[in-house]
């Protein structure tokens, strides 16, 4: 079956550390996306791809960083200079062209620094 | 992409009509209302979504005024596996390529037995 992969479920990092979180389609979706959730929030935009080899800054983009080599995957690092990188992390593809229905989400990744 | 505004939380008894409004009173021509639902530590989940005309889906139904500026989400028969945060998004989808979602942080539904 069709769908969006993200692992691991569960991480946890000691302060300091970069960590890297898997996002892997297999839909053929041009787009994919990157967002934050924290308790209680709703979901914040923090990097998206339209296509291969780019991608660009959502609301949030500070202390994170992404890369875009191959459709199917859409890595987003969390690096040491995020201040509060405590949350969970979902992942989110496309079609690219406007409208259809809608977007595919991950299960997401919750990530703890300690 | 134009605001949305949703209670924060409603309640609906089981086996009853769960109806959740959204307004967006100052969406454009080119905007979507698009409804996404999201259970406790999971990703949202695409419902439905709606140009002018009243949509339905096996989900649910999608009533949007005949101004635009405001929608209803009707959950039919609501059943405990409905309680989640339900997200009424407006989406500009003219901008082929760059349209992004973005959420608010949605209506609470919880379904009492």
């Amino acid at each position: 079956d069709g769908g969006i992969t993200q692992s691991p479920k569960y991480l946890f990092r000691k302060e300091g550390q970069n960590v890297t979180l898997s996002c892997e389609q297999n839909l053929n979706h041009d787009a994919m996306y990157w967002y934050r959730q924290d308790p209680g929030q709703g979901l914040r935009l923090i990097y998206y791809s339209q296509i291969v080899n780019d991608f660009q800054k959502g609301d949030i983009a500070e202390g994170y960083s992404v890369s875009r080599e191959k459709k199917e995957s859409f890595p987003l690092t969390v690096t040491s200079a995020q201040k509060n990188p405590t949350a969970f992390y979902l992942c989110a593809s496309s079609i690219r062209t406007g409208g259809g229905y809608g977007y595919t989400f991950g299960s997401g990744t919750r990530l703890t620094v300690v | 992409d134009a605001k949305t505004t949703q209670p924060t939380s409603m309640d609906c008894a089981e086996g009853r009509a769960a109806n959740l409004p959204c307004n967006h009173s100052t969406i454009s021509g080119n905007e979507y209302v698009y409804w996404y639902r999201q259970i406790h530590s999971q990703g949202p989940q695409y419902i439905i979504h709606g140009l002018k005309n009243n949509e339905t889906n096996e989900m649910a139904s999608l009533i949007i005024t005949e101004d635009r500026k405001s929608s209803t989400l009707i959950l039919p028969h609501a059943t405990l596996r409905d309680t989640a945060v339900y997200y009424c998004i407006a989406l500009d989808i003219s901008n082929f390529g760059n349209e992004k979602l973005t959420f608010g942080t949605g209506t609470r539904l919880t379904i009492i037995p």
